[in-house]
């Protein structure tokens, strides 16, 4: 069964440091990885997509690495703000039986404080 | 702007009772997924349509049910509400397949079944 585990569940850290979140999956044949950003209350909205090929992906000051033959991903945070208080969700596609099945792994919720 | 709106955002209502949560998007997109979220899970596909009269069952369809109309709504209905269907639900929308390319999701709606 394909699988996506994020650590750590949560995490506290003060405005301005930095974090790193970690994403590993058993998802297999891999298609593709996305890191989600989702505000409480909100829905889910994309940071970040990897394909097998890409190794890092910036978006601000959001970065996601992936390892494709260790099956891990992470995704790091520079200059934490507050505004990043949210749950970060590891998405992880492949192909099964010919078409794509999407697999969520269950967050890691962050809370930046002042 | 295009966007893609859920209503209600929260419903109360009883064990047995049919409820319908509706799922609008104004981005033309052909597919269109509902998933529900619970604590210590990752988000799970209930259902999915890939165009209009399309539905298909996603992991945990059991008691849901769908239909696609038009490009613009994809309305859930639980047939006879059972007090492990309270959860959050969450719409989305995509251009491509699932996990290919970005999904834009609702806001959610909060379901409790009393």
């Amino acid at each position: 069964k394909n699988q996506v585990e994020q650590s750590p569940q949560s995490l506290i850290i003060l405005e301005g440091k930095n974090c790193t979140l970690q994403c590993n999956y058993t998802v297999s044949p891999f298609s593709n990885l996305r890191w989600y950003k989702q505000d409480t209350g909100r829905g889910p909205v994309s940071l970040t997509i990897m394909t097998f090929s890409e190794n890092t992906k910036s978006n601000g000051r959001y970065t996601a690495t992936l390892d494709a033959d260790t099956k891990q991903s992470s995704l790091h945070i520079t200059a934490s703000q507050l505004s990043d208080s949210a749950s970060y969700i590891c998405v992880v596609s492949d192909y099964s039986g010919g078409y794509q099945k999407v697999t969520f792994g269950t967050g890691t919720k962050l809370q930046v404080i002042p | 702007d295009a966007e893609i709106t859920q209503s209600p955002r929260h419903k109360i209502t009883e064990t047995g009772r049919q409820v319908t949560l509706a799922c609008h998007q104004t981005w033309n997109h052909n597919n269109m997924f509902w998933y529900r979220q619970d604590l210590g899970h990752g988000l799970r596909l209930i259902h999915y349509s890939y165009g209009v009269q399309d539905t298909n069952k996603g992991e945990v369809s059991d008691g849901y049910s769908v239909s696609r109309s038009n490009t613009e709504d994809l309305p859930l209905t639980l047939e006879s509400a059972a007090s492990s269907q309270t959860s959050v639900y969450f719409c989305a929308s995509s251009d491509g397949a699932a996990g290919d390319t970005e999904a834009f999701f609702g806001q959610g709606t909060r379901l409790t079944v009393v």
